[in-house]
């Protein structure tokens, strides 16, 4: 069974970066999509991005310029990072699994609260 | 980006009801659709992929159709684990897109 685990500060300053891993575990990293999805207290889900264990990424034009990602198949691992951060960048974010390029997200992280205050 | 509309965005039902909740994309993406459950203080879950496949372990009371820009999802008979917030999800193109949510309600 594939399980995801997102691991983090839950609070980061205002302008500060938000930085955030997901282990997976139960197989390997290799050969799938790996995504950031938020979702603010009482609203929806808001994509991040997605990158390819080869490196290749896509992001949300939204965030694109503050976002970068990045995939460590020795660990087994990929990350978040998130500069300049406001109080709207408070959310539960999550990671996941694209099974395939137009693919749903098929695993989830149990999500991790991150607070921008200072 | 392509703009995702669920409706209703809140819907009050009983127990035995059957439900639709449908979704409406900006253009076309195909039948790259899928829809997910979220219960609260949980993460989403799939349900139903490219817009009518039913994901492994979901009861067969959940079912979806539709192509093009409009899709439904079904719920022939609501069960009380089946109130939670209901999302759409387009996977035809990047930036993924979901619907704003419909949040289903014990009547």
């Amino acid at each position: 069974q594939v399980q995801l685990q997102e691991s983090g500060p839950g609070l980061v300053k205002p302008s500060e970066t938000l930085s955030l891993n997901c282990t997976v575990s139960g197989d390997s990293i290799s050969s799938y999509y790996w995504s950031w999805i938020r979702q603010p207290a009482g609203k929806g889900l808001e994509w991040i991005g997605r990158i390819y264990t080869s490196g290749n990424v896509n992001y949300n034009p939204s965030l694109k310029s503050r976002v970068t990602m990045s995939v460590d198949t020795s660990k087994n691992q990929f990350s978040l990072k998130l500069t300049s951060v406001t109080a709207a960048d408070t959310a539960v974010y999550y990671c996941a699994r694209e099974n395939g390029a137009a693919r749903p997200v098929d695993y989830w992280g149990q999500g991790t609260l991150v607070t921008v205050s200072s | 980006d392509i703009q995702m509309t669920q409706s209703p965005s809140s819907l009050s039902a009983s127990v035995g009801d059957r439900v639709t909740i449908t979704c409406r994309a900006s253009q076309s993406i195909s039948s790259y659709l899928n829809w997910y459950q979220q219960k609260p203080g949980k993460a989403p879950k799939l349900l139903i992929y490219a817009a009518s496949s039913l994901q492994s372990g979901v009861p067969s009371s959940f079912s979806g159709s539709g192509s093009g820009t409009d899709f439904t999802l079904t719920i022939s008979s609501l069960q009380p684990e089946d109130f939670a917030t209901y999302y759409c999800q387009q996977s035809y193109t990047t930036p993924r897109t979901f619907g704003q949510g419909t949040k289903l309600e014990i009547k």
